[in-house]
């Protein structure tokens, strides 16, 4: 079956450049769109956005001007880059199969924390 | 400000049952298929509900989907110590094109 793992970036700076990979295993990348979703801490779950496996994307408008999702199909792995990034942007990211709203497997989530 | 509004906490005991509502527009619920999740505590979301009413399988009966204009709701029959978690509703949004979640529900089993 297929599994979802999430990478941990570390310590994020504000300003800096969040990246995140989601290692897709037990399955191919191929023929799925993938989401990223974000889990503020005892908070909601928000969209951040879907990328096709031939690479078409589509963004949350509130975060669309930051982001860029992406797939590498030869390492079965999807990609988040978020950019200028503040302590808004704490949260546990998650991965998951699916291009909204039904979203199937997930990850376990990485928790992503900016501070100085 | 979630685009979905569900209440933030819902209550019961065993055996009681529980339903969960979930309020959107005609942007979203009301054009499109919600979906319900379950999110146990340290844990990420899962299916709980798809396309309004249908389960995946392994999913127990006591959980039932409806959907009634631009407001969907979730409902546990026979409720267990182990449904307590968090819920939460989603939905496609059309006028955003994004998908869009409610703001969870916190069930309690008393």
């Amino acid at each position: 079956q297929v599994q979802l793992q999430e990478s941990d970036p570390g310590p994020v700076k504000p300003s800096e450049t969040l990246s995140l990979n989601c290692r897709v295993s037990g399955g191919s990348v191929s023929s799925y769109f993938w989401s990223w979703i974000r889990q503020p801490p005892g908070k909601g779950l928000e969209w951040i956005g879907h990328v096709y496996y031939t690479g078409n994307t589509k963004y949350n408008p509130s975060l669309k001007r930051r982001v860029t999702a992406a797939v590498d199909t030869s390492k079965n792995q999807v990609s988040l880059t978020l950019t200028s990034v503040t302590a808004a942007d704490t949260a546990v990211y998650y991965c998951a199969r699916g291009s909204g709203p039904w979203f199937d497997p997930w990850g376990q989530g990485t928790l992503v924390t900016v501070s100085s | 400000q979630s685009v979905l509004t569900q209440p933030p906490s819902a209550s019961g005991t065993p055996g009681q049952r529980v339903t969960i509502a979930c309020s959107g527009s005609s942007s979203n619920i009301g054009r499109n298929a919600a979906i319900w999740y379950q999110q146990l505590p340290g844990t990420a979301p899962k299916v709980l509900i798809y396309s309004d009413n249908q389960r995946p399988s392994g999913v127990p009966d006591r959980f039932s989907g409806s959907k009634s204009g631009t407001s969907a709701s979730l409902a546990i029959s026979g409720l267990q110590s182990e449904d307590e978690a968090d819920y939460y509703c989603a939905a496609w949004d059309d006028s955003l094109d994004c998908a869009v979640f409610g703001g969870g529900t916190k069930l309690t089993v008393l």
